[in-house]
């Protein structure tokens, strides 16, 4: 049963970069099928996509984010990894990392992680 | 940017009412479109993509339709376990998801 796990520190100062790791677990992350991706979700709000990546290291990142984010993949490991610099309180979210499929299907989610920004 | 909208934001039904949702994206997706369900403290679940095909182990009494800009989520008989907050999602261009609709008891 494919499992993933998120962790990271819950708090981060402003101005700082924010540093996740999604460890998979049940299978390979090299899996030729999926692509690899972080979703963010503030207290209280909506879903945001934040970016997507192959184990190849393609990638693809929310534009509105694009300038602030780094999505790499540690295939030895099995887990990839998220950093966004430069946060805000704005940032403030639970990060959740997730199985993408079928090119922007999210169909197993780890249980997310609260990133808190504050000083 | 591809906005989606959702309504209404909020929908208070009763365990049997059929229940619809609406979705709009602000210029066509075909049929690109995914829901999904989020219960309080959960990841959110898959239950339709491509418009209107269900996700294993989903139950029937969920269904999806629509194309182009305008799409719906339809729950037949609502149970007590779909009381929860629905998102549609575009998979178009970018992935954008709606702002959600919650589901709560009459």
């Amino acid at each position: 049963q494919l499992q993933l796990q998120e962790s990271g520190p819950g708090l981060v100062k402003p101005s700082e970069t924010l540093s996740l790791t999604c460890n998979v677990s049940g299978g390979s992350i090299s899996s030729s099928s999926y692509y690899w991706g972080w979703i963010r979700q503030p207290p209280g709000k909506g879903l945001e996509w934040i970016g997507s990546m192959y184990y190849s290291g393609t990638t693809h990142y929310n534009p509105s984010l694009k300038s602030r984010v780094t999505i790499s993949v540690d295939t030895s490991e099995n887990h990839f990894s998220l950093k966004l610099s430069s946060v805000t309180a704005a940032d403030t979210a639970m990060y959740y990392c997730a199985k993408e499929v079928r090119a922007g299907n999210f169909d197993f989610w780890g249980q997310g992680t609260l990133v808190t920004v504050s000083s | 940017d591809i906005q989606m909208t959702q309504s209404p934001s909020t929908l208070s039904a009763s365990v049997g009412d059929r229940v619809t949702i609406t979705c709009r994206a602000s210029q066509s997706i075909s049929s690109w479109l995914a829901w999904y369900q989020q219960k309080p403290g959960k990841a959110p679940k898959l239950l339709i993509y491509k418009a209107s095909t269900l996700e294993r182990g989903v139950p029937s009494r969920f269904s999806g339709s629509g194309s182009g800009t305008e799409f719906t989520l339809t729950i037949s008989s609502l149970q007590p376990d779909d009381f929860a907050t629905y998102y549609c999602q575009q998979n178009n261009n970018y992935w954008t998801f709606g702002q959600g609709t919650k589901v709560e008891i009459k």
